[in-house]
Parts: C-alpha cells; structure tokens; sequence
C-alpha cells in the first residue's frame, strides 16, 4: 500500500511561469519530507527539504508547503526554467523509513 | 559529482551468475542505504546500514546479500538473479539512519539487467 502519493505523473509549464507538484501522504506519523529532482540516467538529487514543525520552506526559486492537516505536500517552482525539466519525487518519513512517491515529470518549455 | 559513487554503472548478468554491486561515500557519513527503482514504481527500501549495522532488511529476497565493511563502503552482492530484478539499484548515504531532519544522498546509480 503507497503511502506518499503524487497523482499527476506529468505536468508541462512555460518558462517563466509557476510550477506546482503536489504530493499527498497517508500516515501522520511521518514527520520529515523532501523532495528530490531526477534527470534521466543519474540517481535523485535533493532539492528541499521540511520538518512537521514547519509549514513552509523556502530556497531560492524553490518553495515546499505542508499542510498536515491535509496530510498534503506541495513543491512550487518560480519562475520555471527549461533546466528543471525533470522528474521530481516527493518523499515522506519517520524512524529508518523514508518513503517516495512515484514521481511526476516536468517539462518547461520555453 | 554527488559524494556517492556506484559501480558498476550498468551490469548485464545472467540468472546462474554471481556478481556484486559497490558503492563508496565521500560525505563523512554513517548511514548507507539500498533502494532499488524499476519501472513505473517508486523508489523501495531494501537496506539501511547504521554504523556499519544493518537496521533495516525490507524483506528482500536472499539473493540479494549486502555488506557493509566500513561507514563509507557499500556493496550488494547477487546471485540467482531472475529477470523480474531488473531495475535501477541505487545507493544512498546519510549522516545518521533515521529520517527526521537528515538528508540521504544518492548515487547515480546501477542498471542491472538479468537475462
């Protein structure tokens, strides 16, 4: 049973515009998230990360939202470059286990 | 260049062989994981090595056998493969093995293909 969901498996956005992925979760007791950005033929490379004790995470032109209440994660992207065209994995844990999603793959067009 | 190296990059290994993978961190830490990709799924756990002990066996099959010989090497060793253990293994490194407020790593990882 997948306990860290992302439902959209692609999402395409214009250069310069926001990108939105989300992500959902099923166990409250995870208490750590990340997101990881994934070219073709190299391992995830970690792009951010947040605390249950947060609801906000800011990097640079990376954004990550926590609603635990939704038990809903979410990775905002401004302005979209055609270099983040990847694919992005949500993860979710706690204890030794961290958890991915199945990924959704952007594409930025210019 | 991520601090974690895996070799070897792609490996094509019949059902009867034996063969390993290794991988090796640079980052100081103490924490190395298995997690293997195939298609169309996410990533699953297969092993967490804490200190150069293992906490964590995601039940996976026992042709699949890993070592940990120190904090900064990794190796998974194979043998009796079937086709349906093609994937993407990749490795992983932490500085502790548990996942709250630590960053794992990863590798580039290893494309294995069983025939």
């Amino acid at each position: 049973d997948q306990q860290v969901k992302q439902n959209s498996p692609s999402l395409s956005v214009q250069e310069g515009r926001i990108s939105i992925l989300n992500c959902d979760y099923t166990n409250s007791m995870f208490d750590y998230f990340l997101w990881y950005k994934k070219y073709p033929a190299e391992g995830p490379t970690f792009l951010i990360s947040i605390s249950s004790i947060k609801d906000k995470n800011e990097d640079g032109r990376f954004t990550v939202f926590l609603n635990k209440s939704a038990k809903h994660l979410s990775l905002h992207i401004v302005p979209s470059q055609p270099g983040d065209s990847a694919v992005y994995f949500c993860a979710a844990g706690s204890g030794y286990a961290l958890n991915f999603g199945k990924g959704t793959s952007l594409l930025v067009t210019p | 260049e991520t601090g974690v190296t895996q070799t070897p990059r792609h490996l094509v290994m019949g059902m009867t062989n034996k063969k390993s993978l290794k991988c090796e961190q640079h980052l100081g830490h103490n924490a190395m994981y298995w997690y293997k990709q195939s298609a169309k799924k996410p990533l699953e756990l297969m092993f967490v090595y804490n200190f150069k002990e293992q906490t964590e066996n995601n039940s996976v099959p026992s042709r699949f056998s890993p070592e940990c010989p120190n904090s900064s090497h990794l190796f998974l060793h194979l043998h009796t493969l079937q086709p349906e253990d093609s994937a993407l293994y990749l490795c992983a490194s932490s500085h502790a093995g548990t996942v709250s407020g630590n960053t794992i790593y990863f590798g580039e990882g290893s494309w294995l293909t069983v025939v």
